[in-house]
């Protein structure tokens, strides 16, 4: 158990719905980071959150959004879902800002569009 | 845009052989990083280097960063089947404060 939570673990929905996936990062870590992982891209950048402000954005769709509450747990919202946002969605997080002090990961949420 | 690409993309190779797997990029970086990510589960953090030139060693393990911070080797000797999973090389994105990720190697060590 890396302390990074995620839910849901697997996630089927259809294209066009809405789905939220949730992140409760490690005990005391201020920093969120949102990714995606499909075969073909690899691991890619969405979104970052610090203490509840965002702090980088990086190839994030408009139909995404993300958000960290005051107890630091983050959300990210996906709409008007496509077969192409099928995918594997992983949450990070960090004690502090900066990359030199490494991520821990949660085990992911797997979304299925169909 | 900063790059990392990994090599191979592929390795599949029996218990007790070595081997070593390659991060590289045209762009420098302050530090890199080094995960194991096993199927179902997320990465997990290995290693961070961040001097040019600077090795580190995890057991059967030895990470190098190359003198100009632009890339980086993992090599693994005598390799177990517990070493099977995916290996990624990250490095920071500069100015967005994240990490970038390469697409990784996947290494099978079969019995």
């Amino acid at each position: 158990d890396s302390g990074v939570t995620q839910t849901p673990k697997h996630l089927i929905t259809a294209t066009g719905q809405r789905v939220t996936l949730r992140c409760s990062p490690r005990s005391g870590d201020l920093s969120v980071y949102w990714y995606q992982q499909s075969l073909d891209q690899g691991l890619q950048f969405l979104i970052q959150y610090y203490n509840g402000e965002e702090r980088a954005k990086g190839n994030i769709l408009e139909r995404f959004s993300a958000q960290q509450f005051p107890d630091l747990h983050s959300e990210l919202n996906l709409s008007s879902l496509e077969l192409g946002d099928s995918a594997l969605y992983f949450c990070a997080s960090s004690a502090r800002q900066g990359v030199h002090y490494g991520y821990t990961f949660g085990s992911g949420t797997r979304l299925t569009v169909v | 845009t900063q790059l990392l690409e990994q090599s191979p993309q592929f390795l599949s190779i029996q218990e007790g052989e070595n081997l070593t797997v390659y991060c590289n990029s045209s762009s420098v970086f302050s530090s890199l990083q080094w995960y194991r990510q096993e199927p179902g589960e997320g990465p997990v953090l290995l290693v961070t280097v961040v001097t040019g030139g600077e090795v580190k060693k995890l057991k059967r393990l030895t990470f190098q960063f190359g003198d100009a911070r632009k890339d980086s080797s993992l090599h693994i000797t005598a390799a177990q089947p517990g070493d099977t999973g995916l290996y990624l090389c990250a490095g920071d994105g500069g100015s967005q404060g994240n990490l970038i990720f390469g697409k990784g190697t996947k290494l099978s060590v079969k019995p």
